[in-house]
């Protein structure tokens, strides 16, 4: 069975530039998750969706951050503009729900982001 | 407000040795205390977890002890080998507004040495 893939998996990008990630989940995983994990940090929940709906969204910078999940399957975030800041790994995870919030949470391998 | 506290920052053991990390949190509607183990490169893959129910879980050479009224876990990791040499994080999650949101300690660098 294949993981949840992301792409790309580096990204280097100028300080003002948009960036895009991408994330395709665990087939049969209604919930998908985007973290930050900056560099000797654990990750941050950024947004929940379940299904094509964003369940949590608290901690998404909304100024500069967006997110979308068409068709309740694959899911984009993206960043516009980036700043020096927001270089970290981005980490994509999925969970097939069920148990109340405390499925197992599988993560892909991460887009590491430098900002420039 | 960091919710989840994990030590230490980093851990060097022998091989065969005991490799202890502990975790502290905050939150009493915390209720589920799962493990993370992440090797360069690689995202976060669970290991182990716990509910608050039971005071210990063991899972091969890896255990979870919970202490409730202390609010601490701790992992265990037995007879450690130079292939458990990764990062381990401790997370939360529970009843909302923590509901399917995993609330992640600071991380350990564990380097088990040949």
């Amino acid at each position: 069975e294949a993981g949840v893939v992301q792409s790309p998996r580096y990204k280097i990008i100028e300080k003002k530039q948009p960036v895009a990630f991408w994330c395709n989940p665990i087939s049969g995983h209604n919930t998908l998750y985007w973290y930050l994990q900056n560099l000797g940090q654990g990750p941050e929940l950024l947004i929940r969706y379940e299904n094509e709906e964003a369940v949590d969204d608290s901690q998404l910078p909304k100024d500069r951050f967006s997110a979308e999940r068409l068709k309740g399957v694959d899911s984009t975030l993206k960043i516009q503009p980036a700043e020096l800041g927001d270089s970290a790994v981005y980490l994509c995870a999925s969970s097939n729900g069920g148990t109340g919030g405390r499925e197992t949470q599988y993560f892909g391998p991460g887009t590491r982001l430098l900002v420039l | 407000q960091q919710q989840v506290k994990q030590s230490p920052q980093s851990l060097i053991v022998q091989k065969g040795g005991i490799s202890i990390i502990n975790c502290a949190y905050e939150n009493t509607a915390f209720d589920y205390f799962p493990w993370y183990q992440q090797f360069p490169g690689k995202g976060p893959a669970l290991l182990i977890a716990i509910r608050p129910d039971v005071s210990e879980k063991k899972e091969g050479r890896f255990t979870i002890s919970f202490n409730k009224s202390a609010k601490q876990f701790s992992l265990h990791i037995m007879d450690s080998q130079p292939g458990d040499s990764a990062t381990y994080f401790c997370a939360a999650s529970g009843a909302p507004p923590s509901y399917g949101k995993l609330t992640f300690g600071q991380g350990t660098i564990l380097t088990v040495h040949p």
